[in-house]
């Protein structure tokens, strides 16, 4: 069985401050994926990142920044000088293949204050 | 990626009633899914939604009470049977196309049962 834990319920940080979300993941799976999702107080759902368990590579795209370490089951994900904006339900999630259905974790509820 | 939309898009149902929920892509898609998104928890899936023959449902979940329709490669229904106030949530739909692409979701139907 798959599952993802978010341990982190709630963040608040003052604006430019960085701020780490981390995610532990659970499978028997050799193939895997990792997601990071946005929730926006309007509701949808923002995808942000998929990783596949053979690319351990980090990743940058602009403010934001992954951290995916198998020998740890983790896959942290860093917003670097936080915005306002920022404020959401961030959301780790996991699938045994590409096409498969979404494991979610309880999801983390980041506020950003000015 | 592909466009996904919802409709409803927000609902206030009576006791005992029963409201069906589309979802249309903008695209052929693989695979669909449906999700539960109860007040402050995370995402739950409730089923896969097959082209052409019966949704596989997820443990705690029934055909009787969340039948699911997909007649082709771009559209899909859940019906929510004989609604009661627990089924107050968000239900969201998502795709993914089979092409390599995340898996996206629509914008999702907030349904509240009085």
């Amino acid at each position: 069985a798959q599952k993802v834990t978010q341990a982190q319920t709630e963040i608040s940080v003052v604006e430019k401050e960085d701020v780490t979300l981390d995610c532990v993941y659970e499978t028997r799976d050799t193939t895997y994926y990792l997601f990071w999702y946005k929730q926006p107080p309007s509701g949808e759902l923002v995808f942000l990142i998929r990783r596949n368990s053979f690319d351990e590579q980090n990743e940058i795209s602009g403010r934001y920044s992954w951290n995916f370490q198998k020998s740890t089951s983790s896959f942290n994900f860093t917003i670097t000088a936080s915005q306002v904006v920022d404020s959401a339900v961030y959301f780790c999630a996991l699938s045994a293949g590409a096409n498969s259905k979404l494991t979610f974790g309880k999801g983390i509820t980041l506020s950003v204050r000015p | 990626s592909a466009v996904i939309s919802q409709k409803p898009s927000r609902d206030i149902c009576q006791r005992g009633t029963s409201l069906t929920i589309q979802c249309q892509v903008d695209s052929q898609v693989t695979m669909m899914f449906w999700y539960r998104q109860q007040p402050g928890q995370s995402l739950t899936l409730i089923a896969t939604a097959n082209q052409g023959s019966e949704a596989t449902y997820e443990s705690g979940f029934v055909i009787d009470k969340f039948p699911i329709s997909r007649p082709n490669l771009t559209f899909s229904t859940l019906t929510v049977s004989n609604m009661s106030p627990e089924d107050s949530s968000i239900y969201l739909c998502s795709s993914v196309t089979g092409d390599g692409q995340p898996q996206h979701f629509g914008d999702g139907t907030r349904l509240s049962i009085l």
